[in-house]
């Protein structure tokens, strides 16, 4: 089945480091990705639409210049959390879409996700 | 932002027992989704209903859907300790985005 892959797993950093994640789709090409946030013991928020080749679409209150996102290819986007501080720690989730069999009445294909605290 | 709301919150049952968990969403949909959360992992999808359907099963599960009362529930028969996990209605509404609901902890004694 289809697979996302979503590096790292966790990390720690110091309070102004900038962190880097990646998702990528292993066995097939998504134009769109998602990025969600997830607090402990409450639900997904939807952060941003990654897009291939274009600018990201952030939801109503996410910093853009704090939530950096690149979608170069079509197997790949990277959220860079920059000058991360201690508010930012959170579980990161990224998803995809196959472009093949991804219309509107398919599920998404989720990462593992990406725990990330700052100290 | 989230589509929908979910209850309950929390449920704990024996193993053997059904679990229903209940979806409320607010907007037009395309479809619903259910997935289920295992602790600090990603999600796991379990059953996509499109609008147009009412009903439907895979395995131990069971999903319906009620567009005029925007809800949906989700049915996990003869429950394992192992369906221990937090289950999420989504909803495609709005274009291409996902929309979760808050979830639901389920919690399954042995």
């Amino acid at each position: 089945g289809a697979v996302v892959s979503q590096h790292p797993s966790w990390v720690i950093c110091k309070s102004g480091t900038s962190v880097k994640i990646e998702c990528r789709s292993l066995d097939f090409q998504a134009t769109t990705m998602f990025w969600y946030r997830q607090f402990p013991k409450q639900s997904l928020m939807l952060m941003a639409t990654s897009n291939e080749g274009s600018k990201a679409t952030y939801e109503q209150g996410v910093e853009k210049d704090k939530f950096l996102i690149n979608h170069a290819s079509l197997t790949l986007s990277t959220l860079t959390v920059t000058s991360a501080h201690p508010e930012d720690s959170s579980f990161y989730i990224c998803s995809a879409r196959d472009d093949k069999t991804g219309g509107y009445n398919q599920p998404q294909h989720f990462g593992d996700g990406t725990r990330l605290s700052i100290l | 932002s989230q589509q929908g709301e979910e209850d309950p919150q929390a449920l704990s049952i024996q193993e053997g027992e059904n679990a229903t968990m209940n979806c409320s969403y607010k907007t037009s949909i395309n479809n619903l989704q259910w997935y289920r959360q295992n602790s600090g992992r990603g999600l796991v999808h379990l059953i996509l209903i499109r609008s147009n359907e009412r009903e439907k099963h895979s395995g131990r599960l069971r999903v319906t859907l009620d567009t005029s009362k925007k809800s949906s529930s989700l049915l996990i028969t003869a429950s394992r300790a192992a369906d221990t996990a937090s289950y999420f209605c989504a909803t495609d509404a709005r274009g291409f985005k996902t929309i979760f609901g808050a979830g639901t902890r389920l919690f399954v004694k042995a």
